[in-house]
């Protein structure tokens, strides 16, 4: 199976610190992708990566980076968190194409105070 | 710009009774179409997913969908759910071209089953 990790299911941090998401995927997809989650909004894209050091932005990117230093790993910063970046943020990772269907880790609760 | 509709956000089902779960897709082509469901606190799980080929695909769990080009439609449905069968559910459709962009998801359907 498929199995894609994130580095910690709840994490509570300050307005302005420098927030890091990793996610960690073990199948050797090409794609991984940050995504946000907000009630009634469903899910957006944050970012996404097709290759080792290669970075799309997707619908909602300010405020965020990513890093993809090694193809299993995928990172997610919050250069100033603020309160509005409170969110669940769920990982994703597939082979190349957008045929081919994305699965999923558990999920990080960020909550910005 | 291609974009899904989920039109229900909370749907109640009783035990036992059957369930069809709407998604509506806007895309100039034939898309990939995906449902995914989520269990509280979880990741989201593939349930089954549409490319090419016969309409009605089976998925996991007892689920099925059907995708209706002349309606833009691909609903999931159940003949007889399970209390267990109570998440969130997620439509997604994918571009058909290119090989590395994010999926657009519909804003979820919250499933409620009553005993």
């Amino acid at each position: 199976d498929v199995k894609v990790t994130q580095s910690s299911r709840y994490l509570v941090k300050r307005t302005g610190e420098k927030v890091f998401l990793e996610c960690v995927q073990d199948m050797d997809h090409e794609n991984m992708f940050w995504y946000r989650q907000d009630p009634g909004l469903g899910l957006r894209l944050i970012y996404f990566s097709y290759d080792v050091k290669m970075k799309e932005k997707g619908d909602i990117p300010e405020g965020y980076s990513v890093s993809r230093e090694k193809k299993e790993r995928f990172s997610l910063i919050l250069e100033s968190a603020s309160t509005n970046q409170t969110s669940m943020y769920l990982c994703a990772s597939s082979f190349w194409g957008n045929n081919q269907p994305q699965h999923f880790g558990d999920g990080t609760r960020l909550s910005i105070l | 710009a291609q974009s899904v509709t989920q039109p229900d956000i909370h749907i109640t089902v009783s035990e036992g009774a059957s369930l069809e779960l709407r998604c509506n897709y806007s895309y100039g082509a034939t898309p990939y179409l995906f449902w995914y469901v989520q269990s509280p606190g979880q990741g989201l799980q593939l349930l089954l997913k549409y490319f090419s080929g016969d309409t009605l695909v089976q998925g996991i769990k007892g689920f099925e969908a059907e995708f209706k080009r002349s309606q833009s439609s691909f609903n999931l449905r159940k003949p007889s759910v399970h209390w267990s069968d109570a998440a969130e559910y997620f439509c997604a459709v994918g571009y058909s071209g290119g090989g590395a962009d994010g999926l657009t998801f519909g804003k979820g359907t919250h499933l409620i089953i009553q005993p």
